[in-house]
Formats: structure tokens, sequence, C-alpha cells
């Protein structure tokens, strides 16, 4: 079945670039997400990528994605202390196949 | 927009009784909702997806009878955690994709119902 592979734990300093990382098994994706989770809560979508593209960016973040190696990468520019929380790569159209996360924490 | 409610936040139950979870979208009609369990530390995994007025369809490995799932409308879909017992306790959360935006079929998620079955 379809796997995504995340870093488990990223550490920064406040105002530095954040980079997180996923890789995937499922070519067939055509759409490819970044979810974030603060403690206790849910899902808060990111943003998402066509499978066809190379590069989105919103904001302050940068979406990545390398299709020959099935790779996918957020990109946090200007990290806040209020970017601390698990972040979650998901692939998938109509059933969603989640990373197993990466925690990024932010030192003032 | 595209906000997803869940109630409640919060369940304490004893083992054997039966606890239900509503999910509901706010300000929008949602043809499929999704329900995830996460275990602490862990990713989400997907139990089951309900579309409105048929069965759910259950992922391999989920109990049907045991966790009943009903989305009797296009904003509400409540999932039945029946007999519970200790090793049910997880996060629940749901989701609702969204219908009828030009923009991909993104699914929003609600807040999670942490469930303790003691």
């Amino acid at each position: 079945g379809e796997d995504v592979e995340q870093s488990l734990f990223l550490s920064v300093r406040e105002g530095d670039s954040s980079v997180i990382n996923c890789t995937y098994t499922d070519s067939s994706s055509t759409y490819l997400y970044w979810y974030k989770q603060e403690p206790g809560a849910g899902l808060q979508l990111l943003t998402y990528i066509f499978s066809n593209m190379d590069m989105k960016q919103d904001q302050r973040l940068t979406v990545l994605l390398n299709k020959k190696d099935k790779h996918l990468s957020l990109r946090i520019a200007d990290t806040q202390t209020g970017d601390s929380a698990i972040y979650f790569c998901a692939e998938g159209f109509q059933k969603l196949v989640f990373g197993t996360g990466t925690r990024l924490l932010v030192s003032p | 927009g595209a906000v997803v409610s869940q109630h409640p936040s919060w369940v304490i139950c004893k083992s054997g009784t039966s606890v239900k979870i509503e999910c509901r979208s706010l300000d929008f009609q949602a043809t499929t909702m999704f329900w995830y369990r996460q275990f602490p530390k862990q990713s989400l995994m997907l139990m089951a997806t309900s579309n409105e007025g048929s069965k759910a369809t259950y992922e391999q490995g989920v109990e049907k009878d045991k966790f009943l799932i009903n989305h009797a409308s296009l904003t509400l879909s409540t999932l039945t955690v029946t007999s519970a017992h200790p090793e049910d306790s997880s996060f629940y959360i749901c989701s609702a994709r969204v219908r009828g935006l030009a923009s991909t079929d993104t699914q929003y998620f609600g807040p999670g119902t942490r469930l303790t079955v003691l």
C-alpha cells in the first residue's frame, strides 16, 4: 500500500527557515497536502500542491515537489514560536494517507 | 469558511458503555466525511469513509459493528463506539470534504474528540 515517511523531529531558532521533508511511494498521487496539528487539536490545512506542479508559494510557506524522487518539502520562512506544532504531509485524492508527522520546535 | 466541529471534545466513560461522537460541517455541505483515529504521538489512521445517505466504507481491520457510522444529512455524521473498552481510548478526528468549490476536493478537519475508557 501507499507509504508516506517524514523525519520525526526538527528544531530551529526563531527567525530561521524550517524545512520539513516528506517522501511518498504512490506515483499516481494527484494531490499532496501539508497539515499542521497543535497539541490536543485537529488538523489545519496549510497548503496543497497538484502533482503537475513543481513549486507553490503561499506567504511564508513554500512547497517543493520532486515527482521523480517522490519527495515533497515544506519550507517555512522566518519561523516563529507559534509555528511549533506537528506537521503532517498527506497524499491522495478521495482518501488521504498521512505521513508519520514531524514535530517542529521553535526556540526563542 | 469550511469549519468542521466535533462534539464532545472529550469524553470519559466506563468500559462496556457506548459513546456517540458528532461531526458537523458548519458552513458548507459535505457529501463525504471521514473518520480517523490517532494514537498518542502517532499519525492519523483512516477508519471509514462516510457518504451521505449510504453505508459507510470501512478500512481493513476496522470492526463495523463496533464503530457505527451514520451520515444522515449533508452536514452531520456520527460515530458510535459500542461497548467501549480501554483499548478504544484514542483521539478521534473527523474531516469533511467540501462540495461544490472550484478548488481541489480538500478535506477540512474537526478539532478532534478525546475518548478515555476506564
